[in-house]
């Protein structure tokens, strides 16, 4: 079965890195997926699609601040020189087998 | 600069069938490239995909929801639609439609939501 984990939450201080993970279930490491934000009471905005080899290509306008990389089965959403405005809710994305799948999210607070 | 946009009632009778229509401008729906689709968020909650569907009219659907959903396609009038038959208070939720890409149906434009509760 095609499931994506993600940790409910993470935290990190402004102007620093973060590097969120999303982990593809057994079988499935090959799969690309997707990274959208949700920043609050907006809907989601797509940042980037992102590769099982890393290499990734971004949404219109999303700033260099946001990178996507691979290794087996994880995909990481890494965001640098972090600001307020990136505290928001990540998901990941993908689809296999006539199925989306969405990860249950993970919380950025911006300390 | 593509935008989508949801429209329809934001309340709904239980047992009742949710009707909302996607806008697409600044682009066709009968674009080759993609597929359109529909995702909704309860209150306080993560995303959840109900279906998606080419302009041909090919569909698929999340099968946890298919026996109750129907989502059409008008060319014509560059809108698609989702119908939910026989709603309850689960199905309170924001809902969103959204373009993907053909062969992958990874989401790349979103339209902002519309807030659907049902209650009688």
């Amino acid at each position: 079965q095609l499931v994506l984990t993600q940790s409910p939450s993470a935290s990190a201080s402004l102007g620093a890195s973060v590097k969120l993970t999303c982990t593809l279930s057994s079988g499935h490491s090959s799969y690309a997926i997707a990274w959208h934000q949700q920043q609050p009471e907006k809907g989601p905005r797509y940042l980037m699609k992102l590769n099982s080899d890393g290499s990734h290509s971004k949404g219109d306008g999303i700033p260099d601040r946001f990178s996507g990389s691979s290794s087996g089965a994880e995909r990481y959403l890494t965001i640098s020189s972090l600001q307020s405005e990136d505290e928001a809710d990540y998901y990941c994305q993908t689809w296999g087998t006539g199925m989306v799948v969405f990860g249950g999210g993970t919380k950025l607070t911006v300390l | 600069q593509l935008q989508l946009q949801e429209s329809g009632p934001g309340l709904v009778k239980p047992s009742e069938t949710l009707s909302l229509t996607c806008t697409v401008s600044g682009g066709s729906i009968s674009s080759s490239s993609y597929y359109w689709g529909w995702i909704r968020q309860p209150p306080g909650k993560g995303l959840e995909w109900i279906g998606s569907i080419y302009y041909s009219g090919s569909t698929y659907y999340n099968p946890s929801l298919k026996s109750r959903v129907t989502i059409s396609v008008d060319t014509s009038k560059n809108q698609f639609s989702l119908k939910l038959s026989s709603v309850t208070a689960a199905d309170t939720a924001v809902y969103y439609c959204a373009r993907s890409f053909r062969w992958l149906l990874l989401f790349d434009y979103w339209g902002q939501g519309t807030l659907v509760t049902v209650s009688s």
